[in-house]
């Protein structure tokens, strides 16, 4: 069971350039997030989605945007790439609290994506 | 939107003592509080949570408290060891899960 796969684990960007980061998991969780992390500091949700064909923003969405149109997979894409956005990125998943019945609302994190903007 | 405020930022506790992280929360329909641990270089991992409807559960030297009144909630780690040094994060679930910015606890030998 592979849990939750971030793909890459490290990249360098320019400034302007655009690249996606890929999310997937197989335990068939219906929500799944973004969340980055700067140095030294918490994680700050970017977007996320509590079923295939629905997104929402979450506390820091700019300069970014998701799609979800499959249950497993949840990329998230940054356009025209800016200083500010490095930071380490996780991916995770869970259930609804509640759904399906008696199963933990427990948040699974992926290995997280070291990405530098420079 | 939901806030979740967490103190103190860094704790120093010395080994065999208890150490205790407490959180705030501002949106009352935030029903599901997890704590979550960080090691460096790993993405957090779940060491309790608790639900709404719960005041208090254990976990051998871990207990989360929660008084939804006053809308905060505390870890409790007693009998810390060495292995207990990291960041720990509260947060609180309605469907966005909300992180507190974290608690870096030192155990000292």
């Amino acid at each position: 069971n592979a849990g939750v796969t971030q793909t890459p684990k490290f990249r360098i960007l320019k400034i302007g350039q655009s690249m996606t980061l890929q999310c997937t998991q197989d335990m068939n969780h219906n929500y799944m997030y973004w969340y980055r992390q700067d140095p030294g500091m918490g994680l700050k949700l970017i977007y996320y989605s509590v079923g295939a064909g629905i997104t929402d923003k979450g506390e820091v969405p700019n300069g970014y945007n998701v799609s979800r149109s499959t249950t497993e997979d949840f990329p998230l894409r940054l356009e025209l790439a800016a200083p500010s956005q490095t930071s380490v990125y996780f991916c995770a998943s869970s259930y609804s609290i509640g759904r399906p019945h008696g199963a933990k609302a427990e948040l699974f994190f992926g290995s997280g994506t070291q990405l530098s903007v420079l | 939107g939901e806030n979740v405020e967490q103190h103190p930022s860094t704790l120093s506790v010395q080994e065999g003592d208890s150490a205790v992280i407490k959180c705030t929360y501002s949106d009352s329909a935030s029903n599901y509080f997890p704590w979550y641990k960080q090691e460096l270089g790993k993405g957090p991992q779940l060491i309790i949570d608790i639900r709404s409807n719960v005041g208090e559960k254990k976990d051998q030297r871990i207990a989360v408290t929660l008084n939804k009144t006053a809308k905060h909630f505390s870890l409790h780690i007693t009998e810390t060891q060495p292995e207990d040094s990291a960041v720990y994060f509260c947060a609180a679930r309605d469907d966005k899960i909300i992180f507190g910015k974290g608690t870096r606890l030192h155990i000292l030998p």
